[in-house]
């Protein structure tokens, strides 16, 4: 079965600094990836995902995510955070023909 | 853009008592799904349907069943409610490019 490990469970940064968010999973076959966010008080929304091609993605508000297939890992990173990054941040995986696994979540805390 | 509507944004029931969750979606697309968020533990899938009367269970079926009449709507029911089916509701709905989109999220307690 597949499964999604998130490194963190609670990241606090200040504003402007960088930001790596670590997302594992464990799946030998060809995956589609996603990270999604949820604002405080607001429904989880697609932030990015990779189906296939360039490993590198982007994705909305600067979020950039790299598909490193030997490592199983799929990392979202921002280079300059804001206070309004302040989020749950949830990766997730899809193998063909199987349902989403999502990971335990990351919450994010950037402060002013 | 997507529209994924939830019946309530939050629900307080008593124990035993029969609930019923739903989701409509605007967009035509086949799949739905409902799942609960709870803390630490990510997303977990209950249900999903692929079609109009198609339901299959997803990781945790237990204590709920689904129903799907239309294709637009996909009703969660919980039989009994118990205290442990206190939890953030999320209904999602995907097309064939594999991206799911979520509703608000029903935020239901069992007394």
């Amino acid at each position: 079965a597949q499964s999604v490990s998130q490194h963190n469970h609670h990241v606090i940064l200040s504003e402007a600094a960088s930001l790596e968010l670590g997302c594992n999973y464990s799946y030998g076959g060809t995956v589609n990836l996603f990270w999604y966010v949820q604002y405080p008080g607001q429904h989880l929304q697609l932030l990015l995902k990779y189906f296939s091609g360039d490993p590198l993605v982007k994705g909305i508000k600067g979020f950039e995510a790299e598909f490193i297939k030997s490592k199983f890992s799929f990392n979202l990173r921002k280079p300059s955070v804001q206070w309004s990054d302040t989020a749950e941040y949830f990766c997730a995986v899809n193998a063909r023909g199987q349902n989403f696994v999502f990971g335990p979540g990351t919450r994010l805390s950037v402060l002013p | 853009d997507v529209k994924v509507t939830q019946s309530s944004r939050y629900l307080v029931k008593r124990t035993g008592e029969k609930v019923f969750l739903e989701c409509v979606q605007d967009m035509d697309h086949e799949n739905m799904f409902w799942y609960r968020q709870d803390p630490g533990l990510g997303l977990r899938l209950i249900y999903f349907s692929y079609d109009v009367k198609m339901k299959e269970k997803g990781d945790i079926p237990e204590g709920y069943s689904v129903s799907r009449e239309k294709k637009e709507r996909f009703s969660l029911i919980l039989e009994s409610a118990s205290t442990n089916q206190t939890s953030m509701y999320l209904c999602a709905i995907s097309g064939r490019a594999d991206t799911q989109y979520f509703g608000p999220g029903t935020r239901l307690t069992v007394l």
